[in-house]
């Protein structure tokens, strides 16, 4: 299966400044995912990013706060803007490298804690 | 919308216990179903999926799943945990096969006591 890189793994930042989270997979991949698990919380997807179009995003998000790129197939950055403490969660990337649902994989996530 | 509900929050067990933990979907389509692992510290890992075919799904570490439609169930089974399952554990789904991304319940925390 794909194998995912994640950074930072995690990091404490102030209100008010932004963050870039990066995703890097060693193989190319159609879409990939973005999803915040907030404390004590299960997985919200945020948005699908897919190479050469605008990103797809869930309810409740919006391009303004979690603005995310995808310039290539094996990399994607998702920024968490202007952050306020309600934004501390953990922030993952998941990709299905298969195309087929044989089996997402997910990055190590980035813990971010907003003081 | 699509839901997933995971019914134990918290289960604690002593070790050669069984396990069953419960899932249930709102979706009445068809559905590809996936039973995730998290280790404290570690990062989402796979335990076993089902997509068509034999209702009884075994995956990894002796774990088990059985889609019963009918009850729009996917309830996850080990016939005796070990300490080293101590972990969280998440049901989620893909209903959607034109939207692609899971959606996850909200997780059972299982501690196994040695």
């Amino acid at each position: 299966s794909a194998v995912i890189s994640q950074k930072p793994s995690r990091d404490i930042c102030q209100r008010g400044t932004s963050l870039t989270i990066q995703c890097q997979v060693d193989s190319q991949v159609t879409m990939m995912f973005w999803y915040r698990q907030q404390p004590g919380q299960s997985l919200t997807l945020i948005a699908t990013a897919n190479q050469g179009s605008e990103a797809t995003y869930e309810s409740g998000f919006v391009i303004d706060k979690f603005p995310i790129s995808r310039p290539n197939l094996t990399f994607s950055t998702l920024t968490v803007s202007n952050m306020s403490p309600e934004d501390s969660s953990i922030y993952l990337c998941s990709v299905d490298p298969r195309g087929q649902l044989y089996g997402y994989t997910f990055g190590s996530g980035t813990r971010l804690t907003v003081v | 919308a699509q839901s997933v509900s995971q019914h134990n929050h918290h289960v604690i067990l002593s070790e050669a216990a069984s396990l069953e933990l419960g899932c249930n979907y709102s979706y009445g389509g068809t559905v590809n179903l996936f039973w995730y692992v998290q280790y404290p510290g570690q990062h989402l890992q796979l335990l076993l999926k089902y997509f068509s075919g034999d209702p009884l799904v075994k995956g990894i570490k002796g774990f088990e799943a059985e889609f019963i439609k009918s009850k729009f169930s996917f309830n996850l089974r080990k016939p005796s945990v070990q300490w080293s399952d101590t972990a969280e554990y998440f049901c989620a789904v893909n209903p959607d096969m034109g939207r692609r991304a899971l959606t996850f319940g909200s997780g059972t925390r299982l501690q196994v006591q040695p």
